[in-house]
């Protein structure tokens, strides 16, 4: 069984740019959720993908938005960086939205920093 | 007020010792309480997973849920070096068509030989 993998590991980017990060889902999870987690705190939910469609935000403004694929693999975009947006971002797969079937099972994270 | 509260600590423990993390909550809706691991620049690991109030065991850790209390623990029990790292609680709410996990600020633990 496969876990959740993510690409890449670790980014560097400038203000203003525009940055897209990568997923996949644990084999069977048809679910897929994405957090920032800034240095020294817990993560913070930004959004949860699930058969294809956005159907549930956290408190991000819209300059973050993401992608499901038929395979459940997703992206996360950000765009207009700003320093603050510097953070681990973590995906997390699960085998049922309503969380009956199981927890969230996270990846490794992509490290992103922001100049 | 956070929806949960967790000490951050760190809290430093000799080998061998039972250790106790423990984190509060405001909200009854929540459905799921986990116990996180998670390794200096990793990603965070399901330790434990329950929904109802009592004790589950694997190992050793023990989850311990009191929901009239709103409060979660995880034991640890003959800790090892190994387990020095941060753990996270969090509670998961299905609400609005999606299941999102609320964490707390994680607690820093580290055991010494």
């Amino acid at each position: 069984e496969t876990g959740v993998t993510q690409s890449p590991t670790h980014l560097i980017k400038t203000r203003g740019q525009q940055v897209t990060l990568r997923c996949s889902s644990q084999s069977g999870h048809n679910t897929v959720s994405w957090y920032q987690q800034a240095l020294g705190q817990g993560p913070q939910f930004i959004f949860q993908y699930y058969r294809e469609e956005e159907n549930g935000r956290g408190n991000f403004p819209p300059r973050f938005s993401g992608l499901q694929f038929p395979n459940y693999s997703s992206e996360l975009n950000v765009n207009a960086l700003e320093l603050d947006d510097s953070a681990l971002y973590l995906c997390a797969s699960s085998f049922s939205v309503d969380g009956s079937g199981g927890s969230q099972y996270f990846g490794p994270g992509t490290r992103l920093l922001v100049l | 007020q956070k929806e949960v509260e967790q000490d951050p600590g760190p809290l430093s423990v000799p080998e061998g010792a039972i250790v106790s993390l423990n984190c509060t909550y405001s909200n009854s809706a929540f459905q799921y309480f986990m116990w996180y691991r998670q390794y200096s620049r990793k990603g965070p690991e399901l330790l434990m997973y329950t929904y109802s109030s009592g004790n589950k065991e694997d190992g050793r850790f023990t989850a311990q849920v009191d929901k009239s209390s709103k409060y979660i623990s995880l034991f640890i029990r003959d800790s090892q070096p190994s387990d020095s790292a941060t753990y996270l609680c969090a509670m998961a709410l299905f609400s609005g068509g999606y299941n999102k996990l609320i964490f707390g600020a994680g607690t820093r633990l580290a055991v010494h030989p």
